[in-house]
């Protein structure tokens, strides 16, 4: 059954910082990874989706990776600012029979100014 | 851009009191999905719909029923409300390919008393 782990469950830097948040997952058949950021009583918005075959996804200041064999993925953020602080949430699809979005329960990350 | 809206933001009903929460999208998706999201239980998938008047179940169906009547449309439906199913309730939508990119709406947070 496909888990997938978000750590830390809350992080707090000074702005300007570059950060660096893990998503994991135990089962490795993937379609694609998605990473979406949710503001406080929101609904979420999609950042970026990575497919099974690519390595990383980038987006701005955003920058996934993803590495299907250890099950391991990474949004980096350069240049952290106060409006990046929100939510966020990392999603694997599954492939085979039970194809749907597996959820982690997010990171959620304070920029200080 | 994509824009998916729900008819409510805040809502509160009694316990017992049948509940509509609507959905509705304006980039032509075939997949429609309704979730909801408690703090330590994440996203989890209620139903969606891939097409008009069709429909699967997502892993916690149980209290609850869908309707779609039309491809832009999706109700969910709380048949007699309790009080367990107090949460925010996420609208999303995608593409032909279920494992495209999820557009959310901005949720409802249901409170029943």
């Amino acid at each position: 059954k496909q888990e997938v782990t978000q750590i830390p469950a809350a992080l707090s830097v000074p702005e300007g910082e570059n950060l660096v948040l893990n998503c994991s997952f135990t089962d490795s058949a993937i379609y694609n990874l998605q990473w979406f950021r949710q503001d406080p009583g929101k609904g979420l918005t999609s950042l970026l989706l990575i497919q099974s075959s690519q390595r990383e996804q980038t987006s701005g200041r955003l920058n996934a990776s993803l590495d299907k064999s250890s099950g391991r993925s990474t949004l980096y953020i350069a240049a952290s600012q106060p409006g990046d602080s929100a939510t966020y949430l990392c999603a694997v699809f599954n492939a085979g029979n039970n194809r749907k979005l597996i959820w982690g329960l997010g990171t959620s990350l304070a920029v200080n100014p | 851009d994509v824009k998916v809206t729900q008819s409510s933001r805040y809502l509160v009903k009694r316990t017992g009191e049948k509940v509509f929460l609507e959905c509705v999208q304006d980039m032509d998706h075939e997949n429609m999905f309704w979730y909801r999201q408690d703090p330590g239980l994440g996203l989890r998938l209620i139903y969606f719909s891939y097409d008009v008047k069709m429909k699967e179940k997502g892993d916690i169906p149980e209290g609850y029923s869908v309707s779609r009547e039309k491809k832009e449309r999706f109700s969910l439906i709380l048949e007699s409300a309790s009080t367990n199913q107090t949460s925010m309730y996420l609208c999303a939508s995608t593409f032909l390919d279920r494992a495209s990119e999820q557009y959310f709406g901005p949720g409802t947070r249901l409170t029943v008393t």
